[in-house]
């Protein structure tokens, strides 16, 4: 069945770069788009990027400047890099499949990021 | 950006009641291809938001029929016909028609 699952470091300083990985199974990179999603703590959804399933990227112009999101279809895995954190990039990190026109039909599990010294 | 406002904030519904959520959008969602982007979800709380309707009106596979959408160009509504326990949790409203996708604030359900 389809399935997506964040990893990454739960804590991170500021100023330094997170990195995180989504690694997807039942379905194939190269067939969909996968989108990464962040969430502040009791706050809404703020859509940061995609990789489309050509491999193309587009970024939410917010976060254009300190976002990469790339892949290895040969491993089912989606990375997102953000540099220069700040403290309020604090938040769950979901990435999601992004069904072209037709919604974010599979979530990851999220995983928390706190950006602290 | 395209900016989706969502009401009322909160609601309070009684098991059985049925409570409708808007969704208004700065700009109209529909896309020059004909389609209208705009989809719902619901977050449970501590979970994953999860996908219920998409395409305005389009339920997604295994959400039962109680939930349904309308809506066309600015104006969109989520309607639950008999809220069920499990129904409790926020839903947001979001549009893909423009770049970037946007989200509403979402309308947190809770038990009266």
């Amino acid at each position: 069945q389809v399935q997506l699952k964040e990893s990454g470091p739960g804590l991170v300083q500021p100023t330094q770069t997170l990195s995180l990985t989504c690694t997807v199974s039942g379905f194939s990179l190269t067939s969909y788009h996968v989108s990464w999603v962040q969430q502040p703590p009791g706050k809404g959804l703020e859509w940061m990027g995609r990789i489309r399933s050509d491999g193309d990227t587009y970024y939410n112009s917010a976060l254009k400047s300190r976002l990469s999101i790339s892949r290895d279809t040969s491993k089912s895995q989606v990375f997102l890099k953000m540099n220069s954190l700040k403290t309020e990039d604090t938040a769950i990190y979901y990435c999601t499949r992004d069904r072209v026109g037709a919604g974010f039909d599979y979530w990851g599990q999220g995983v928390m990021v706190t950006v602290s010294s | 950006d395209v900016v989706l406002t969502q009401t009322p904030p909160t609601l309070s519904a009684t098991i059985g009641q049925s409570v409708s959520i808007s969704c208004r959008s700065s700009q109209s969602l529909l896309h020059s291809n004909g389609n209208t982007y705009l989809h719902w979800l619901l977050q449970r709380p501590g979970q994953s938001p999860q996908l219920l309707i998409y395409l305005v009106s389009r339920l997604e596979s295994g959400v039962p029929n109680r939930f349904s959408g309308s809506g066309s160009g600015t104006d969109f509504t989520l309607k639950i016909s008999g809220v069920e326990a499990e129904d409790l949790g926020v839903y947001y409203c979001v549009q893909g028609t423009h770049a970037p996708y946007t989200f509403g604030a979402g309308t947190k359900l809770e038990l009266k």
